[in-house]
């Protein structure tokens, strides 16, 4: 069936160091991948997204790959900070409708002072 | 620059009790959403309104309901509350795939 899912659950960093999150997905007619970020009490945020037709996407600190040949999203985040600490979701949302959003579980970064 | 507001933030049930979770966005979304979220689950999709005037189920959609008042107001109704519906309830709205989401209810059902 159709899923989106995430390789770690938990990631621990020590700061200042890079972060990656995996996510794979099998919907191919996915084409258009977000990241949400979720601190602990509150909703998730949006970070960054991706389109179908791009392979790479950089934001502040943030920098978002899709290889669909392999159905595969990962996060970077440079330079981690303890303000990073939180739970990533991947999610993604099939060509017609945000509606047909599918998330992932998510993934608990936790950043070493 | 208030984006997705919800309430309660916290309310306890008894069993068989009924509330309701009220949303509003000021975004001028068309779409708006009622997702819950269990310890290590994703986020599941109860009911959506894409439009105002249109609402339709997701993918756990028994025992709530919805009514999209206008567009700006979107609101979660359960009608006899059970301990199943344990849960953190987030509304969101969005343009254009990418979410808004409010700060969540976290709902206890004893």
């Amino acid at each position: 069936g159709e899923s989106v899912g995430l390789h770690l659950p938990t990631l621990s960093v020590q700061e200042g160091d890079n972060s990656i999150i995996n996510c794979a997905y099998s919907n191919s007619a996915s084409d258009y991948f977000i990241w949400y970020k979720q601190e602990s009490g509150k909703g998730p945020q949006f970070i960054i997204d991706i389109r179908s037709n791009m392979d790479k996407r950089q934001g502040q600190r943030v920098t978002v790959l899709l290889n669909k040949t392999v159905k595969h999203l990962s996060l970077q985040i440079a330079a981690t900070q303890p303000g990073d600490s939180a739970v990533y979701f991947c999610a993604e949302n099939m060509a017609g409708g945000g509606f047909k959003t599918i998330f992932g579980a998510g993934t608990r970064l936790f950043v070493k002072a | 620059n208030a984006g997705v507001t919800q309430t309660p933030k916290f309310q306890v049930l008894k069993t068989g009790q009924s509330m309701t979770l009220q949303c509003a966005q000021d975004m001028n979304h068309n779409s708006m959403y009622w997702y819950r979220q269990d310890p290590g689950m994703g986020l599941r999709l109860i009911y959506y309104s894409a439009s105002e005037g249109t609402t339709d189920k997701g993918e756990v959609p028994n025992g709530y309901n919805v009514s999209r008042l206008n567009k700006r107001e979107f609101s979660l109704r359960l009608e006899s509350a059970a301990p199943s519906q344990t849960s953190v309830y987030f509304c969101a709205s969005s343009i254009a795939g990418g979410y808004t989401f409010g700060s969540g209810t976290r709902l206890t059902v004893v």
